[in-house]
């Protein structure tokens, strides 16, 4: 059972252009969201955050939407650099705002972006 | 500081061997887990620690074990390996008390045949 779906193995962009990656998820419960980028051979690393009390979360070129009716999220990056290309994780985690999820996080498959010059 | 460090990077293993894999930390986290990625796939949850001394599963916790006596440490046992933990397994960290930002490590190959 995927609780947490990245339906688009890839993206291509070109730079300079915005790339958006998508994420959908079917666990109610869940109350925080974050995406995470990974290079080859090296761990994900934390790139931006969003409650479920906000619809919106910005950090320089990097913009998180979360629609919870749809339960559908999304990562835009404006404009795109070629060093963007990576991997990008949607995750998770339900009971964030009571302390009690224990930062435990469920991830979805992952978006390969590739950033042509 | 270091981060997260995880090792060995890489390691082959033939059905049956055990084998620990390497977590240690040096930012005074007290959350840490440990997950497996199997190709095209997300990352799954084995077992996580809010603590020395407490630990507990995640989704994936069949056919390993985990310990937890420092904070700083946090290492994975596969006491008898078998093809369908060929994986790479990262080991993450976080400040707890729902700052859910984990911060990984490099990730360890393990290949077993």
């Amino acid at each position: 059972d995927q609780q947490v779906k990245q339906n688009s193995p890839s993206l291509s962009v070109q730079e300079g252009r915005i790339s958006i990656l998508n994420c959908d998820y079917t666990n109610s419960m869940f109350d925080y969201f974050l995406w995470y980028k990974k290079y080859p051979a090296e761990g994900p690393t934390f790139l931006i955050s969003i409650s479920s009390i906000k619809d919106k979360n910005e950090d320089g070129r990097f913009t998180v939407f979360l629609n919870k009716s749809a339960k559908h999220l999304s990562l835009h990056i404006v404009p795109s650099q070629p060093g963007d290309s990576a991997v990008y994780f949607c995750a998770a985690s339900a009971g964030h705002a009571g302390g009690t999820s224990y930062g435990k996080l469920t991830f979805g498959q992952g978006t390969i972006l590739t950033v042509h010059p | 500081n270091a981060g997260v460090t995880q090792t060995p990077k890489f390691r082959i293993l033939k059905i049956g061997q055990s084998m620990t894999l390497q977590c240690a930390q040096d930012m005074n986290h007290n959350y840490m887990y440990w997950y497996r990625q199997d190709p095209g796939m997300g990352l799954k949850l084995i077992y996580y620690s809010v603590g020395a001394g407490i630990t507990d599963k995640g989704e994936v916790p069949n056919g390993y074990n985990v310990s937890r006596s420092t904070t700083e440490d946090f290492p994975l046992r596969l006491e008898l390996a078998a093809p369908s933990q060929t994986s790479v397994y990262f080991c993450a960290s976080s400040k707890g008390q729902g700052g859910e930002t984990q911060y990984f490590g490099p990730g360890t190959r393990l290949l077993v045949l």
